[in-house]
């Protein structure tokens, strides 16, 4: 069974560098994902999509300070947020799909110091 | 810039229907796969439905097969969300968002603000 596997929360000082963690189950460390962005009250944000081998591409619009990547073993996909702004105060969720459905990690919220 | 705009949310009693619509702008809504994703108060986000791009293929989670219906009307530029049978576990905020332009859904690249449907007596 596909799942996405997230921590519940982290937290880094303003101006600082944060990366949040999206684990896939066994067997499925091909798998593409894409993050999202989610501010308080506000409808998800695109942010990118990482690959199994790291590549990433970030949707429009989206600040190069937003970048991806993927572990060795390719059982984990990073987001990783530089020069941390307050306005990245948000929940943040990995997606990965199959033949006809979707699958979302439980989100990650940052917490900007 | 693309832009989705649901409407249809409301307050209904358990084991009643509503609809949610989404009207698309700034693409060519034919060209996309489309979802449905709900938010319960406080809760991750969940995928709920999705359709191809001529309406020839739906696929559904399964706490609302047989009850949610996803459509769409590429004539009039609208995607659809019959909900019948609600619970009370259904109240949640319905996201609409773009899919991929291939043969099979991808990833998710842009959303609505979404509706919120309040299941309660």
């Amino acid at each position: 069974q596909l799942v996405l596997t997230q921590s519940p929360s982290t937290s880094a000082s303003l101006g600082a560098a944060v990366k949040v963690t999206c684990t896939l189950s066994s067997g499925h460390h091909t798998y593409a994902i894409a993050w999202h962005q989610q501010q308080p009250d506000k409808g998800p944000r695109y942010l990118m999509q990482v690959n199994g081998d790291g590549r990433h591409s970030r949707g429009d619009g989206v600040p190069d300070r937003f970048s991806g990547s993927s572990s060795e073993s390719g059982t984990e996909r990073y987001l990783t947020i530089s020069s941390l702004q307050s306005e990245d105060e948000a929940t943040y969720y990995c997606q990965t799909w199959g033949t006809g459905f979707q699958v979302f990690g439980g989100g990650t919220t940052v917490t900007v110091l | 810039e693309s832009q989705l705009v649901e409407s249809g949310g409301g307050l209904v009693q358990p084991g009643g229907s509503l609809r949610l619509s989404c009207v698309p702008s700034g693409f060519i809504f034919s060209d996309y796969w489309m979802s449905w994703v709900r938010q319960a108060p406080g809760k991750g986000l969940e995928w709920v439905a999705n359709i191809n791009q001529d309406g020839s293929q739906q696929y559904y989670v399964d706490s609302v097969k047989g009850r949610f219906t996803i459509s769409r009307d590429n004539a009039k530029n609208s995607l659809y969300l019959q909900m019948s049978s609600l619970r009370a576990e259904d109240t949640a905020v319905f996201f609409c968002a773009r899919g991929g332009q291939g043969k099979y859904t991808t990833l998710f690249d842009w959303w609505g603000q979404g509706t919120l449907v309040t299941v309660s007596s």
